[in-house]
């Protein structure tokens, strides 16, 4: 069975520093999806970036990046340069064989970025 | 693409009436989910649908929730009759290749 791990109930971070959110995952299967997707207040479910198992370099769209560690099974957000706007509740995702079935989450990592 | 579109945005009902949330997945997606969220649970994988056809429903909570998806533009969630307990925000999601993409969510209020 697939889980994914989120350590990290709440954060701080100041404007304009960079920021690691954590996450782990189990999985048995050689061919899985990894993703990050951030909930502002306002409730809706953005898609940040994704990972593939079999992907050599690890991930980046704009400011994110996902540094992923295969060996230790992990697939860490890191956000450059925070923003005000960067506030928010961050879940990391998990498909096994992407594409074939539904996401698993993380219980998320609620991020607040101080002026 | 306008997304996914899901309605209504927001429902309070009375305990016992039936609920229907809508949900129009992106077009051209071949998989849509539903999902849960609450405090307590986060976020619960309901059903989900592979080219209309439901593949796995074990997350539906009992026999009072019923999922169909007649066609590739539109899927219907039932709560028939609602509980208090299913007061929650409730997401359809829709995907392609590996990214799903979510819509607004429906917040149901069951009083």
């Amino acid at each position: 069975a697939q889980k994914i791990t989120q350590t990290q109930p709440g954060m701080f971070v100041q404007e304009k520093e960079a920021v690691t959110l954590d996450c782990t995952y189990d999985t048995s299967d050689p061919s899985y999806g990894l993703f990050w997707y951030k909930q502002p207040s306002s409730g809706e479910m953005i898609f940040l970036i994704y990972q593939g198992s079999y992907d050599q370099q690890n991930a980046t769209e704009g400011r994110y990046s996902l540094n992923f560690q295969k060996a230790r099974k992990s697939a860490n957000l890191v956000i450059s340069a925070s923003q005000l706007g960067d506030s928010a509740m961050y879940f990391c995702a998990m498909r096994e064989r992407p594409g074939n079935t539904p996401l698993v989450f993380g219980k998320g990592t609620r991020l607040s970025v101080i002026a | 693409d306008a997304g996914v579109i899901q309605s209504p945005r927001h429902e309070v009902t009375e305990m016992g009436q039936e609920v229907t949330l809508r949900c129009k997945p992106i077009s051209g997606h071949d998989y849509l989910f539903w999902y849960r969220q609450t405090m307590m649970r986060g976020l619960e994988l309901l059903i989900y649908f592979n080219n209309n056809v439901p593949i796995d429903d074990s997350g539906m909570p009992e026999d009072r929730f019923s999922a169909k998806m007649p066609n590739a533009s539109f899927s219907t969630l039932k709560i028939q009759p609602s509980e208090p307990r299913d007061s929650a925000v409730y997401f359809c999601a829709s995907s392609f290749h590996a990214e799903a993409f979510f819509g607004q969510g429906t917040r149901l209020t069951v009083v």
